[in-house]
């Protein structure tokens, strides 16, 4: 069986300031690993993914994670946030291999501070 | 451009009522999935199928059914054996089972009055 912890159900930070979310997963196999934005009343929308090769992952709009399998964790960092990145963020685990459904973690808000 | 519709946005249920929940793609995806979410409690399933005519129940399927009749559609209907039902429901497909999730809906919010 695979899970997914996020320890922090909210995180308040100024703008820009640096930003870490954490999250950490558990899993007996080899793994795949996401972190999914979300603002208000809208759906998921997939902001980096870890699948194999370099542990660091970028998206577009400056996020990057790294994937830490000693730690077993897959923290989700930006140096310098902007109001909009005010939303919850998903982190997200896949087992590797054979039929097996995403686990996503309960999510951590962001908030902005201008 | 491809993507997923939910409809309606918004949906308001009586008690004792079955609803019925709109999940549209063409993307051309296989699997196909439906979410719960609560405040605090993250996302989760609630049915998902990997192909035309067969669904399988995820962790929370009581009171919910779906039918899988084409490709790309995946409609979920609640009813009213669904004791707390106000949430909001979230579609997702994949390119097939064991793949990640790369598209979401954007969601439906349920209330029961």
């Amino acid at each position: 069986a695979q899970s997914v912890t996020q320890l922090d159900s909210q995180v308040p930070v100024f703008e820009e300031a640096p930003v870490e979310l954490r999250c950490n997963y558990s899993s007996s196999v080899s793994v795949y690993l996401f972190w999914y934005v979300q603002y208000p009343n809208q759906g998921l929308q997939l902001l980096l993914k870890y699948l194999s090769g370099s542990t660091l992952v970028e998206s577009i709009n400056g996020f990057e994670a790294e994937f830490n399998k000693s730690q077993t964790s897959f923290h989700l960092r930006k140096p310098s946030v902007h109001i909009s990145d005010t939303a919850e963020y998903f982190c997200a685990v896949l087992n590797s291999g054979g039929y097996q459904k995403v686990t996503f973690g309960t999510g951590t808000k962001l908030q902005v501070i201008p | 451009d491809g993507g997923i519709t939910q409809s309606p946005k918004y949906l308001f249920r009586k008690e004792g009522q079955n609803v019925t929940l709109s999940c549209e793609q063409n993307l051309n995806h296989d699997a196909m999935y439906w979410y719960r979410q609560d405040p605090g409690q993250g996302l989760r399933l609630i049915y998902y199928s990997q192909i035309v005519n067969d669904f399988q129940k995820g962790d929370i399927a009581e009171g919910y059914s779906v039918s899988r009749e084409k490709k790309e559609s995946f409609p979920l209907t609640v009813t009213s054996a669904q004791k707390n039902p106000t949430a909001f429901y979230l579609c997702a497909s994949s390119p097939g089972t064991g793949t990640y999730i790369d598209t979401f809906g954007s969601g439906t919010r349920l209330t029961v009055v």
